[in-house]
């Protein structure tokens, strides 16, 4: 079946250090991909999305590309703050565009240290 | 900005009691879905409505949850009887044909 597998963590990084949390996926079908983002004690935040092969989806200096041949879309930052400091989760749609069933990866732990 | 709301923020029960969470998604989002969250686990969806039809409800443990829409706006998720495995987060979340999922804060419940 349609499942994510992020990197394990929790990542433990430095102020401005560069970023990357990989995600690969399988799914039947092409999916849409997604990043969430969780701070303590919040729901889900959408970060980013891609709807296609080689979409790169971008928000608030995060990045990720949509890679079909390595199933993959890795989120990447060049720059982390401690504000950044989180749960992320990769995430893929199944079912029609953006509003089908939502299926997550298991999270990974952001810590960004001043 | 809308937001989903979600009631209570907090739950504690004892097993075998009835609990219930309250979910008002946004105005105009005819989807909505609940989600579990299990501690360290990614979000599992139990239960998607669209209107006040099921569409999905294949992981939601029918012997002890339900969940109901109405009128097609609010919903309320219950369970019983809780049981110690059920702690958890329970994520609602509401879309707009085409557009993303946004989701409430969440309801956390302790089964003690």
């Amino acid at each position: 079946g349609d499942s994510v597998t992020q990197m394990e963590g929790p990542v433990t990084l430095s102020e401005e250090a560069f970023l990357t949390i990989n995600c690969t996926y399988t799914a039947t079908g092409y999916p849409s991909l997604f990043w969430y983002v969780q701070y303590p004690g919040e729901g889900l935040q959408l970060l980013l999305k891609a709807t296609k092969a080689d979409d790169k989806g971008s928000n608030k200096g995060f990045e990720a590309t949509y890679r079909k041949e390595t199933t993959s879309f890795h989120l990447e930052k060049g720059s982390v703050q401690v504000s950044d400091s989180a749960v992320y989760f990769c995430a893929l749609s199944v079912g029609s565009s953006n509003t089908g069933k939502l299926i997550f990866g298991q999270g990974t732990t952001l810590q960004v240290k001043p | 900005e809308a937001e989903v709301a979600q009631s209570p923020r907090y739950k504690i029960t004892e097993k075998s009691q009835a609990v219930a969470f309250w979910c008002d998604p946004i105005s105009g989002h005819a989807t909505l879905y609940w989600y579990r969250q299990i501690l360290g686990q990614g979000p599992e969806l139990l239960v998607q409505f669209q209107d006040e039809s099921v569409v999905d409800d294949s992981q939601l443990p029918k012997d002890r949850f339900s969940a109901e829409r109405l009128k097609g706006v609010d919903s309320t998720l219950k369970i019983q009887p809780a049981e110690l495995g059920d702690s958890a987060m329970y994520l609602c979340a509401s879309s707009l044909k085409g557009s993303e999922m946004v989701f409430g804060p969440g309801t956390r419940l302790t089964v003690l």
